[in-house]
């Protein structure tokens, strides 16, 4: 069975420094991945999704996420974290049946 | 932009009775799923739903849910006879189901379902 490994369920960070959320996954095939980031009281709303187009993948509000099969991670980054970030993030693997992480909450300091 | 709404927000029952939850998937798309959250907990893929059929669901999807597509917009979970462990928020999604790699699902905001 697929699974899907978010390291950290809370991260805390200063507004403008680094954003790094760890993600690894267990497929053995080419993966579908994908980056939700869940804000209070909403739901899941797509932040990337590796396509197998490029391993650096650029999503919504300035993150991307680079694919590295050899660590069977993909990791998600914003160089600089921004009040409105805080929310709630999921890796997710799969095609039809999405496995999700444990999920990340961010928190953003001023 | 087209968006997967769900309703009720919130709903309140009593251990035992059946509820409905509704969903408005985006209106081409062709997949359509359930998946829930409990509270503090991952979120759990329920079943997906293709072609009027389901096409596949998870060892959690028992004989207690059952989903619909009762017109040509609505897609809807039963839940026949409710237990307290079946209090979550459950997320409806859609997907375009034509894209291969760059299918998308799309989700809900949720209905919050509270069993007592």
């Amino acid at each position: 069975a697929q699974s899907v490994t978010q390291l950290g369920s809370h991260v805390s960070v200063s507004e403008g420094a680094l954003v790094l959320l760890r993600c690894n996954y267990s497929s053995s095939v080419p993966p579908y991945l994908f980056w939700y980031v869940q804000y209070p009281n909403q739901g899941l709303q797509l932040l990337l999704k590796y396509t197998s187009a490029a391993t650096l993948v650029k999503g919504i509000n300035g993150f991307e996420a680079e694919f590295k099969k050899s660590e069977t991670s993909f990791h998600l980054t914003k160089p600089s974290a921004h009040m409105s970030d805080a929310a709630e993030y999921f890796c997710a693997e799969g095609r039809r049946a999405l496995t999700f992480g444990s999920g990340t909450r961010l928190q953003v300091q001023p | 932009e087209p968006e997967v709404t769900q309703t009720p927000s919130h709903q309140v029952t009593q251990m035992g009775q059946e509820v409905i939850l509704r969903c408005v998937p985006i209106s081409n798309h062709l997949y359509f799923y359930w998946y829930r959250q409990i509270l503090g907990q991952k979120v759990e893929f329920l079943v997906s739903f293709y072609n009027n059929e389901i096409s596949e669901k998870s060892e959690i999807f028992d004989d207690q849910f059952s989903v619909e597509r009762p017109d040509g917009s609505n897609f809807t979970l039963k839940i026949r006879s409710t237990k307290l462990e079946d209090s979550a928020m459950y997320f409806c999604a859609s997907s375009d189901g034509t894209s291969g790699r760059q299918e998308t699902q799309y989700f809900g905001p949720g209905t919050r379902l509270l069993v007592l």
